[in-house]
């Protein structure tokens, strides 16, 4: 079966770091994505995985393990514009073939 | 450059109704893809499409069904509406088929409401 888990809500303090958590299992693995969701637009693209390890991007970094099903999304230095949706999603394919498998979202309030 | 534009953002429907949403992806893209964003079960994969044909499809029952024309507009069609097909219609663009996110700009979506 397919499977994302990440949490429902967070709530995180302003200047603080938080740490959003995704775990997986998915019949394929080609990649993991984290998107940002603010109320009522688009999501947008904050990062990609493939291989092991941290991807660094100013304020956001994302980590993986594939051994361990298991992805993280940090965001440091927390401003109020932070509070959105976070999406973790798989790409469950190669190739051509590829679709995005996503979780349901994490909700984070950021609070002065 | 412009977005990726969808039509109407906002509809009410009433069951047993059919309806028609509109995607025009970025200029250049070939590739549409639809998902559909509800609060239980997030984003959930409908189908894509690349040059009019399509490519991947999800699990969803036939009544959802989709096309892309050759300037790369996407619709999709939802006939005999359901409650439950009350939902948030996203479709993104891409350049390529199957990137599966690669790439991928998300329009804002249309808000259907079934009642």
């Amino acid at each position: 079966g397919q499977n994302i888990d990440q949490p429902t809500e967070m709530t995180a303090t302003e200047g603080a770091i938080v740490q959003i958590n995704c775990t997986y299992q998915t019949s394929g693995f080609n990649g993991l994505f984290w998107y940002q969701q603010h109320a009522g637009e688009a999501p947008t693209f904050l990062s990609y995985n493939v291989l092991d390890g941290l991807e660094e991007k100013g304020r956001f970094s994302s980590f993986l393990s594939r051994s361990k099903g298991y992805s993280y999304l940090l965001l440091k230095e927390l401003q109020m514009k932070d509070s959105a949706s976070y999406l973790c999603a798989v790409r469950d394919g190669p190739g051509n073939t590829g679709k995005l498998i996503f979780g349901q979202g994490t909700t984070l309030q950021v609070k002065p | 450059k412009a977005g990726v534009t969808q039509t109407p953002r906002y509809l009410i429907k009433t069951r047993g109704q059919q309806v028609t949403l509109s995607c025009s992806p970025i200029s250049g893209h070939r590739s549409v893809s639809w998902y559909q964003q509800t609060p239980g079960q997030g984003l959930q994969f409908l189908f894509e499409y690349f040059s009019e044909t399509q490519r991947n499809k999800g699990n969803f029952p036939g009544r959802f069904s989709g096309r892309q024309f050759s300037n790369s507009r996407s619709e999709m069609n939802v006939s005999t509406l359901e409650l439950g097909d009350s939902a948030l219609y996203l479709c993104a663009s891409s350049l390529a088929a199957g990137t599966g996110g690669l790439g991928y700009t998300f329009g804002s979506g249309t808000r259907l409401t079934v009642v």
